[in-house]
């Protein structure tokens, strides 16, 4: 199993530019969510997704947009750059039974985005 | 939703002395309660976790300590080695609302040689 796939693992993009970072799993797990990590500070959820073709806001959704149209991928859509969305972002995953949140999830290797 | 907070933000320890990190949370109806480590340049890693129906969890040289009552859990770590420098995170799933882990601030843990 490779686990959690992010790719790119860097990118520079200008103000205004727009770019998908991309997040596969194959362990089969529903959940699926989408944290950023700024310098010295902790992981803010941006969206989350319970299964395919169903997601949701977290604590920091503007700017960014998603989709889960299979159970293995959940791509990260940022439409218009700004220089506030630099930051190290990380796909995780995990297998939730009846909505019990009780269980380890996986995290991918973290794409670093710059904008400048 | 959840409230997770977490102390202190850095920690320097000898290697051998132990380390202890705490975080309180806000819904007392929280019953799991995992700990993340995270290496430099990668994702966190589950390291131990523990459930609201035991106290204490050990696991080698570390362990979770959980007080309901005060609504606070504590990772500690015996005979700090260099490879265990790294940023730790607790974390406290929701009760209800987001179905997402909400992650504590985290502690950079440095173990002087």
């Amino acid at each position: 199993n490779a686990g959690v796939t992010q790719t790119p693992k860097f990118r520079i993009l200008k103000i205004g530019q727009s770019m998908t970072l991309q997040c596969t799993q194959d362990m089969n797990h529903n959940y699926m969510y989408w944290y950023r990590q700024d310098p010295g500070m902790g992981l803010k959820l941006i969206y989350y997704s319970v299964g395919a073709g169903i997601t949701d806001k977290g604590e920091v959704p503007n700017g960014y947009n998603v989709s889960r149209s299979t159970t293995e991928d959940f791509p990260l859509r940022l439409e218009l750059a700004a220089p506030s969305q630099t930051s190290v972002y990380f796909c995780a995953s995990s297998y939730s039974r009846q909505g019990n949140m009780n269980t380890e999830a996986f995290f991918g290797q973290g794409t670093r985005l710059t904008v400048v | 939703g959840e409230n997770v907070e977490q102390h202190p933000s850095t920690l320097s320890v000898q290697e051998g002395d132990s380390a202890v990190i705490k975080c309180t949370y806000s819904d007392s109806a929280s019953n799991y309660f995992p700990w993340y480590k995270q290496e430099l340049g990668k994702g966190p890693q589950l390291i131990i976790d523990i459930r609201s129906n035991v106290g204490e969890k050990k696991d080698q040289r570390i362990a979770v300590t959980l007080n309901k009552t005060a609504k606070h859990f504590s990772l500690h770590i015996t005979e700090t080695q260099p490879e265990d420098s790294a940023v730790y995170f607790c974390a406290a799933p929701p009760v209800t609302g987001r179905r997402a882990l909400t992650f504590g601030s985290g502690t950079r843990l440095q173990v002087q040689p």
